[in-house]
């Protein structure tokens, strides 16, 4: 079974601080991912990498940056924590494109509930 | 851009009730088509998923049919368990390499089955 797991499941942060998430899988996969999980939007990709110290922007990456130093662990960075990225952050990890450009599942790890006060 | 719409939620349901959570997408070319499932404190898991045109997926009594002529993927189960309780998410990833399989995700759906 993969396994995906996340720092810490809750975390309360003052607005400024830096914070670190992390995310560490032990299935060997190239493509990790960052979310963030809001109601009524769904998941928003934050950055995603694609191999080691390769990394590119999502949808909404303001605010935000990574670090993938080893294949199994990536990190997302709040440079300077504000009370709008309090929020559900989701990790994901997944193999790279299978044949036909197929995309593959995505394992999602339990999520970190940070709140920015 | 891609876009994926889910109907608004909440749903409630009694048990064995019929269940259908309508997804509608929007993208170039021939994407690929998820359900994700999230249970209570707990991260995403893929539910079902379908890479082609009139491809079903199909898991745990739930079933989504790949219709391209409508864009749709539309969840369906014959009979709710209190169990299936969860958020439900609808999920694209656009076709070719350079996407890296990301996903783009609808708004989720929260359902609540009763006893």
């Amino acid at each position: 079974d993969v396994k995906v797991t996340q720092s810490s499941r809750y975390l309360v942060k003052r607005t400024g601080e830096k914070v670190f998430l992390e995310c560490v899988q032990d299935m060997d996969h190239e493509n990790m991912f960052w979310y963030r999980q809001d109601p009524g939007l769904g998941l928003r990709l934050i950055y995603f990498s694609y191999d080691v110290k390769m990394k590119e922007k999502g949808d909404i990456p303001e605010g935000y940056s990574v670090s993938r130093e080893k294949k199994e662990r990536f990190s997302l960075i709040l440079e300077s924590a504000s009370t709008n990225q309090t929020s559900m952050y989701l990790c994901a990890t997944a193999r790279p494109l299978q044949a036909g450009g197929v995309t593959d599942t995505q394992y999602f790890g339990p999520g970190t509930r940070l709140t920015v006060l | 851009g891609n876009s994926v719409t889910q109907m608004e939620g909440p749903v409630t349901l009694s048990e064995e009730a019929f269940l259908t959570i309508n997804c509608t997408y929007t993208a170039t070319g021939y994407p690929s088509l998820f359900w994700y499932v999230q249970y209570p404190g707990e991260g995403l898991q893929l539910l079902l998923k379908a890479t082609k045109a009139d491809d079903k997926g199909s898991n745990k009594g739930f079933e989504a049919t790949y219709r391209k002529e409508t864009t749709s993927f539309h969840l369906e189960k014959g009979s709710v368990q209190v169990s299936d309780s969860a958020v439900y998410f609808c999920a694209l990833s656009a076709a070719g390499g350079t996407s890296y399989g990301k996903l783009t995700f609808g708004q989720g759906t929260i359902l609540t089955v009763h006893p």
